[in-house]
């Protein structure tokens, strides 16, 4: 079983849905989960992230850390034709040098 | 700042040929990575370096060899290029948990 899995979809929703994006992990050890967010043939950038298990909460956007299901989901509000891209979920894969392990990402499309 | 750097954007190879991609970064960071991007594969990690000086494997570090010059730039050479090294590679750097990546290389290996 790979350490991240994620749905790869593609997800398409209207102009103004909430969209629920999830990931499940195997590794309990670590404690960082990150977001990241990655447009067309461009680099991925840093969304969000969270230290343990709860919500964390940026403008439109929440993640959210399950421990006990080692489920973690970022939601999406009032979603915008600029939110269309690729996201992916990642942890902290261990040791002292805070590697990350990815999941494959979900392709998101919002229409207008 | 720029932050970071990557070239060259593109790349085509024949089967055999050698190259290096070079990343730099202005961040002053001491960790720099190595991924592939493959499609339905996700980011995989080549090789990283917790520091200047060091370097350690990933997941996928076949066929590939990197160099960390100084902080600022890490390398990754193909020495013999393989159409399964048909990708795009991205190099990101960080200082804690949150890595910043560079815009990415597309190779092409015929």
């Amino acid at each position: 079983q790979k350490e991240v899995e994620q749905d790869p979809g593609p997800l398409s929703v209207p102009e103004g849905a909430i969209v629920s994006l999830n990931c499940t992990y195997s590794n309990s050890a670590f404690q960082y989960f990150m977001w990241y967010r990655q447009y067309s043939r461009k680099g991925p950038e840093l969304l969000m992230y969270t230290y343990s298990s709860g919500n964390k909460e940026d403008g439109r956007f929440t993640a959210q850390v399950d421990k006990s299901s080692k489920y973690i989901s970022l939601f999406i509000r009032d979603s915008q034709p600029s939110d269309s891209a690729t996201y992916l979920c990642a942890k902290e894969s261990g040791g002292s040098n805070y590697k990350l392990t990815f999941g494959k990402g979900t392709l998101l499309t919002v229409n207008p | 700042n720029a932050g970071v750097t990557q070239t060259p954007k593109f790349q085509v190879l024949k089967t055999g040929q050698s190259m290096t991609l070079q990343c730099a970064q202005d961040m002053n960071h001491n960790s720099m990575y190595w991924y592939r991007q493959d499609p339905g594969m996700g980011l995989r990690l080549i090789y990283y370096s917790a520091s200047e000086g060091t370097t350690d494997k990933g997941e996928v570090p076949n066929g590939y060899n990197v160099s960390r010059l100084n902080k600022r730039e890490f390398s990754l050479r193909l020495e013999s290029a393989a159409p399964s090294q048909t990708s795009v590679y991205f190099c990101a750097s960080s200082e804690m948990v949150e890595q910043f990546f560079g815009p990415g290389t597309r190779l092409t290996v015929l």
